[in-house]
């Protein structure tokens, strides 16, 4: 059964610096990874979406990359911002005949200014 | 354009009545999911779709809860003697299933109290 770990749990950074969120799951056969973010109350707007044959994407100040094989990927914000405080959510597709996400936890995130 | 819409935003009911939760999905997108949030929780897979029949609803809880998409775009997600268990964010996402990178849009979600 795969598994979603999201570590830290909460995370509270001065502005300017930059950080990593990390993401582990189980089972490494995934056909892709989600990255999301939620804002208090509201729904999921995606940020990065990685296949499994892909090592990294990058969108601005994001950048995600995925391990495989040690079942592991990280999003990396540069310069964080107080509008980056929210929930950052990680999900998996299993394989390819599977669509359904299994999410992580989250990590909450927030940037003091 | 427009994103997913879902209706109701809140919805507040007591045990034991019955529910219809309504999920717009982005227009021309084959495939339709549900999701429930906890409080503190990640997401967690109800129901997919492809088109109007239901492609995998392993992660339905029970008998109780049921969803529809009759003609392929609009779902409404049923949910009969609601429990105080029952009480969450339902969030529904859709996605192309053209796409083989299968991008999954979410809606606002419909924050629902069972009391």
């Amino acid at each position: 059964k795969q598994e979603v770990t999201q570590i830290p749990a909460a995370l509270s950074v001065p502005e300017g610096e930059n950080l990593v969120l990390n993401c582990s799951f189980t089972d490494s056969a995934i056909y892709n990874l989600q990255w999301f973010r939620q804002d208090p109350g509201k729904g999921l707007t995606s940020l990065l979406l990685i296949q499994s044959s892909q090592r990294e994407q990058t969108s601005g100040r994001l950048n995600a990359s995925l391990d495989k094989s040690s079942g592991r990927s990280t999003l990396y914000i540069a310069a964080s911002q107080p509008g980056d405080s929210a929930t950052y959510l990680c999900a998996v597709r299993r394989t390819s005949g599977t669509y359904k996400y299994i999410f992580g936890t989250g990590t909450r995130l927030k940037v003091l200014a | 354009g427009a994103g997913v819409s879902q209706t109701p935003s809140n919805k507040v009911t007591e045990k034991g009545k019955y529910v219809e939760l309504r999920c717009d999905p982005i227009s021309g997108h084959t495939a339709l999911y549900w999701y429930r949030q906890s409080l503190g929780q990640g997401p967690e897979f109800l129901i997919y779709f492809q088109g109007t029949g239901a492609a995998d609803d392993s992660g339905l809880p029970n008998d109780r809860f049921f969803a529809v998409r009759p003609e392929g775009s609009v779902s409404t997600l049923k949910i009969q003697r609601t429990e105080r268990g029952d009480s969450a964010v339902y969030l529904c996402a859709s996605s192309l299933k053209r796409s083989s990178y299968n991008e999954q849009f979410f809606g606002p979600g419909t924050r629902l109290t069972v009391l």
